[in-house]
């Protein structure tokens, strides 16, 4: 299995707080993603990185940050977390981008009260 | 924006029968991914198709794509239990090299 480590794996919160999720690997991939997993909604994109300090945006990037000051560590906040924001979020690795397989971590179960 | 769309969204079919799962996307693409994903786990890759292929296999595992249709489809022969799961596909861009796009996946239970 790839090297990927997701933490915390739960957490549980209250509207308005700062939270921050955090991926590290040890591949050495260039490219990491992060997706929230919803009910009828399957994986959507939230923000990647395609390089250290290089990151865009997905389709659902409102209300979240990122940050990747090193190639192993990818960060994911939530500047002030609301209701919206209860999901399960996952972060994946890829070498090259969209044209190689992407390795997921088991995901962080996020809840907010 | 572009999204695999699977079918059917649920399937529930004997041990030992083959199960197939369909994926219909709205663009062209550069290539098709499949994925699995159990419960409380992320996913896992399983199988990835480039445009200019029409069949790809691994094992159990048989993925057909069919372009002019845009139109994929997985078939797992000799079904296991432990092939209860949920599968995904998902898609990149034309003009992009970076993301790819989910669809909201076949949920897949194996009656022992």
């Amino acid at each position: 299995d790839a090297g990927i480590t997701q933490s915390p794996r739960h957490k549980v919160t209250e509207t308005g707080t700062p939270v921050t999720l955090r991926c590290h690997q040890t591949e050495n991939h260039r490219y990491m993603y992060w997706y929230r997993q919803d009910p009828g909604h399957g994986l959507r994109l939230i923000h990647y990185s395609y390089g250290v300090k290089d990151t865009d945006k997905g389709e659902v990037s409102d209300g979240y940050s990122v940050s990747r000051s090193k190639t192993e560590d990818f960060l994911l906040t939530l500047e002030s977390a609301t209701s919206s924001q209860t999901s399960v979020y996952f972060c994946a690795i890829s070498k090259t981008g969209s044209d190689q397989p992407q390795h997921f971590g088991d995901g962080t179960r996020l809840s907010i009260l | 924006s572009q999204q695999g769309e699977e079918d059917p969204q649920a399937l529930s079919i004997q041990e030992g029968e083959n199960a197939t799962m369909n994926c219909s996307y709205k663009t062209s693409i550069n290539n098709l991914q499949w994925y699995r994903q159990n419960s409380g786990r992320g996913l896992v890759h399983l199988i990835l198709i480039r445009s200019n292929e029409r069949e790809k296999h691994s094992g159990r595992l048989r993925v057909t794509l069919d372009t002019s249709k845009k139109s994929s489809s997985l078939l797992i022969t000799a079904s296991r239990a432990a092939d209860t799961a949920s599968y995904f596909c998902a898609t990149d861009r034309p003009n992009g090299n970076e993301k790819l796009t989910f669809g909201t996946g076949t949920r897949l239970t194996i009656i022992p």
